[in-house]
């Protein structure tokens, strides 16, 4: 059972443009959402993060919403760099702050010149 | 160091045999985490421990598996009588408090002939 999904396993975007990962979850008792960031060969680098009384969180180039009714977040990249070229990881833990963190299945980004 | 270290960073086995994985956290960080990433798929939660003691092991698969941090500061992550579904990259992470944001170690990618 797959409580945190990533349905798109590629997204390819020009540079410069918007690149836009989504993530879905099913269990409601989630109430903190993480992005990370991978590199082939290193382990998760954290992006960003999200609580639920939140719907909106920003850093820089990036920026998570959290639609909760949808059981639904995106992270948004703008504009995108060719360092961004990674596998992104979606992940939610219950229960107030990153606790034992549930991971999507990742995103691979290819930022193109 | 200033980042989670693990060693060794790949091991090759053979079926049946017993194997330490090792984590030094990001020192002054008191919780620390192992996760299990197979091929594809996100990383998958195995065991947390706040200060020596595991807090949650809900995530080890079977009794083969099992970690210890008993100064409270590295950890060992040991796998008995190994089968060939246990071939995947461990991960470890530490967060200075239980709910602050983890941070990750390379990993060490263990191969189960």
């Amino acid at each position: 059972d797959q409580q945190v999904k990533q349905n798109s396993p590629s997204l390819s975007v020009q540079e410069g443009r918007i690149s836009i990962l989504n993530c879905d979850y099913t269990n409601s008792m989630f109430d903190y959402f993480l992005w990370y960031k991978k590199y082939p060969a290193e382990g998760p680098t954290f992006l960003i993060s999200i609580s639920s009384i939140k719907d909106k969180n920003e850093d820089g180039r990036f920026t998570v919403f959290l639609n909760k009714s949808a059981k639904h977040l995106s992270l948004h990249i703008v504009p995108s760099q060719p360092g961004d070229s990674a596998v992104y990881f979606c992940a939610a833990s219950a229960g107030q702050g990153a606790q034992k963190l549930v991971f999507g299945q990742g995103t691979r980004l290819t930022i193109n010149p | 160091g200033a980042g989670v270290s693990q060693t060794p960073s790949n091991k090759v086995t053979e079926k049946g045999k017993y194997v330490e994985l090792r984590c030094d956290p990001i020192s002054g960080h008191t919780a620390l985490y192992w996760y299990r990433q197979s091929l594809g798929q996100g990383p998958e939660f195995l065991i947390y421990f706040q200060g020596t003691g595991a807090a949650d092991d809900s995530g080890l698969p079977n009794d083969r598996f099992f970690a210890v941090r008993p100064e409270g500061s590295v950890s060992t992550l040991k796998i008995q009588r190994t089968e060939r579904g246990d071939s995947a990259v461990y991960l470890c992470a530490s967060s200075l408090m239980l709910t602050d944001t983890q941070y990750f170690g390379p990993g060490t990618r263990l191969t189960v002939l």
